[in-house]
């Protein structure tokens, strides 16, 4: 079974460092698009960027860029999304997904169950 | 703001067919494929349709997607009452916008 299992839920303060993680089995996780999706409480999806854990090319939504890093350990099946420090609009529910195949372009067909994110003095 | 237009919300009764519009532009749904995800309350989103019209397996035929220029939309037919969600267009951006964009989401009632 094809599956994206996201690290569970976290509660920190601001100003702090968090890492979050998505580990893939059941397909060759180098050769799928790996995306990460946030959504605040009560909102809508908002696509934060997305990996090719192959070779680690990775491409950030204007929004995002600067704000979080993504990477991927493709010999672990695993990627990551990581804040330096932390602010209370961060919270929300974050979504990892996969493509349907390794070209750019494809639809997202598998997805996290989600990793909730507190951010709260 | 969305980069992709979506009504906020959608209604019908059971039986009825019902449409949702998703509004683009020539860098994303013009250029690319369109998917629509459904995702219910407290829960992950789910690919209804891929590359503008195909179903993942397991996706009833009810659900079909079009794609016309910068628009696209989702019909849903034989409306029931377990198809009240939140359903959500996405396409690939070749400008600066990108590299992925969601429309604002349309929540679905049956009535």
């Amino acid at each position: 079974e094809v599956q994206l299992v996201q690290s569970g839920a976290e509660v920190k303060k601001p100003g702090e460092f968090l890492k979050i993680s998505c580990k893939g089995s059941g397909y060759t996780f180098s050769r799928h698009w790996i995306g990460w999706v946030r959504q605040m409480p009560g909102k809508g999806l908002e696509w934060m960027g997305i990996i090719y854990p192959g070779d680690s090319d990775t491409r950030y939504s204007p929004s995002f860029q600067g704000q979080v890093t993504i990477s991927a350990d493709k010999s672990i099946s695993t990627a990551y999304l990581h804040w330096s420090t932390l602010k209370a609009s961060d919270t929300a529910i974050y979504y990892c997904s996969k493509t349907t195949s390794d070209n750019y372009g494809d639809a997202f067909d598998v997805w996290g169950q989600g990793t909730m994110v507190t951010v709260s003095s | 703001q969305s980069v992709l237009t979506q009504p906020p919300s959608a209604s019908g009764t059971p039986g009825q067919r019902v449409t949702i519009s998703c509004f683009g532009s020539g860098s994303n749904i013009a250029s690319n494929f369109v998917s629509w995800y459904q995702q219910f309350p407290g829960t992950a989103p789910k690919l209804l349709i891929y590359k503008n019209n195909e179903r993942p397996s397991g996706v009833p035929d009810r659900f079909s997607g079009s794609k016309s220029g910068t628009s696209a939309s989702l019909a849903i037919s034989g409306l029931r009452s377990e198809d009240e969600a939140d359903y959500y267009c996405a396409a690939w951006d070749d400008s600066l916008r990108g590299p992925v964009v969601f429309g604002g989401g349309t929540k679905l009632t049956v009535l």
